[in-house]
């Protein structure tokens, strides 16, 4: 298993600001995966964070929007950037364990944001 | 385009009355495909991959089971803490790159 931590758990602040939403997983992962879950909604994949290299984006998100830093293969960070009431939402990392036969995808508990 | 839909939306049982969840997916690249279970105000649980068609896995009162388009989650005499919403989700593979991709989700309510 994985156990992964995130900070801050939630937050509520103003529309124009920014905020670093940390990711912890207990033990090393080459891939990290930042997804975003809007009220009701399914989970939607913004990036994914690979240690040493840029992090990869997925149509409709961008790095000015939401930069990424993955400085070791324990942790990351999410920063949501010049918010808005549109980017309030869960946002939850993930890691995946296992190779072909086992893979387990794993998730935090969430940061829940909203955006006043 | 991967498209990855659940059926029905939301589905609501009497504790006991057993049924079924569908996930259909159009994709290339397919490794796998997840389960979860997700209670509000959480992050999503992990309960079965699923690699092959033909495939089948079993936890207490949920079976899942994959053909080469869809997955079924089997619920057999469910009780009121089975309630939760349940996502499926493709693994995808390409030149060593990994996506998950999720489906939007079936809300299961189960009265007692």
């Amino acid at each position: 298993s994985a156990v992964i931590s995130q900070k801050p758990s939630r937050d509520i602040c103003q529309r124009g600001t920014s905020l670093t939403i940390q990711c912890q997983v207990d033990s090393q992962v080459t891939m990290m995966f930042w997804y975003r879950q809007q009220p009701g909604q399914s989970l939607t994949l913004i990036a994914t964070a690979n240690q040493g290299s840029e992090a990869t984006y997925e149509s409709g998100f961008v790095i000015d929007k939401f930069p990424i830093s993955r400085p070791n293969l324990t942790f990351s960070t999410l920063t949501v950037s010049n918010m808005s009431p549109e980017d309030s939402s869960i946002y939850l990392c993930s890691v995946n364990r296992g190779g072909l036969g086992t893979d387990t995808q794993y998730f935090g508990p969430g940061t829940r944001l909203t955006v006043l | 385009e991967d498209q990855v839909t659940q059926s029905p939306e939301a589905l609501r049982l009497q504790e006991g009355e057993s049924s079924s969840l569908n996930c259909s997916y159009t994709v290339s690249g397919l490794r796998g495909l997840f389960w979860y279970r997700q209670d509000p105000g959480k992050g999503p649980e992990f309960l079965f991959t699923l690699y092959s068609a033909g495939e089948e896995k079993e936890k207490e009162r949920l079976k899942a089971t994959l053909t080469k388009k869809e997955s079924f989650l089997h619920i057999t005499a469910p009780k009121p803490e089975d309630s939760a919403t349940y996502l499926c989700a493709v693994l995808l593979t390409s030149g060593g790159y990994q996506k998950v991709t999720f489906g939007t989700g079936t809300k299961l309510q189960v009265i007692p």
